[in-house]
């Protein structure tokens, strides 16, 4: 069964900085391209990041390029997001997806059950 | 980019078919067949229904099911049941690895 187990979220002062992990079991991680995606409280959800399977590349929504980075250990399995120079409007739940592959990875297969975070003083 | 357009609520009586809408550009919606929709159940993972416009992952009910004109795509879902009510999200694929995302509509189940 495929898991996907997010952790890092938490309360942050606006300028301050969090890291992101999701744990990911239940399927070959290292084969797999990743995607964050966020949500703000009673809004849409809205796509963050990608990387690909191996770490070497990776894309970024406009709104958090610069200040969000995202990574992979595939030996531990695990996604990250590190964000830096936080904001208020990025206060969200944030998810981990799986991608999916059929003719391209293009869609998000799986997905964690998010970790909130806050940007507030 | 702007979000793709949905509708905020849609509703229905049980086992009425529904269909909500799901309207891009010509530079996301209506130039890649990349479309795909969400289940979202609010305090819960978001669940992949439909992939690439119309097609369905094993194990969803086929009372899901997909459609693409233009720049607008459509999520049907026929025979409504209680446990449909939830709030649903197209996504777009927009080239250079980058996605959209609708605003979502909420489905109640009359």
């Amino acid at each position: 069964e495929v898991q996907l187990v997010e952790s890092g979220g938490g309360l942050v002062q606006p300028g301050g900085s969090l890291r992101l992990s999701c744990a990911a079991s239940g399927f070959t991680f290292s084969t797999h391209w990743m995607y964050w995606v966020r949500q703000v409280p009673g809004k849409g959800l809205v796509w963050v990041s990608r990387i690909n399977s191996d770490g070497s590349s990776t894309t970024y929504a406009d709104s958090v390029k610069g200040r969000f980075t995202i990574s992979r250990d595939n030996a531990k399995n695990t996604l990250y997001l590190q964000m830096n120079s936080l904001r208020a409007e990025d206060t969200a739940v944030y998810y981990c997806a799986r991608a999916g592959y059929n003719s391209g990875w293009h869609y998000f297969e799986y997905w964690g059950q998010g970790t909130l975070v806050t940007v507030s003083s | 980019q702007s979000a793709l357009t949905q509708p905020a609520s849609v509703s229905g009586s049980p086992g009425q078919s529904i269909t909500s809408s799901c309207t891009g550009t010509s530079s996301d919606v209506g130039n890649y067949n990349l479309v795909s929709w969400y289940q979202h159940h609010p305090g819960k993972a978001p669940k992949l229904i439909i992939y690439e416009v119309n097609k369905r992952p094993s194990g969803v009910s086929n009372r899901f099911s997909g459609s693409k004109s233009g720049n607008t795509a459509s999520l049907t879902i026929s025979g409504v049941q209680a446990e449909d009510e939830a709030d649903y999200y197209c996504c777009s694929y927009a080239g250079s690895d980058t996605f959209i995302f609708g605003g979502g509509t909420k489905l109640t189940v009359l």
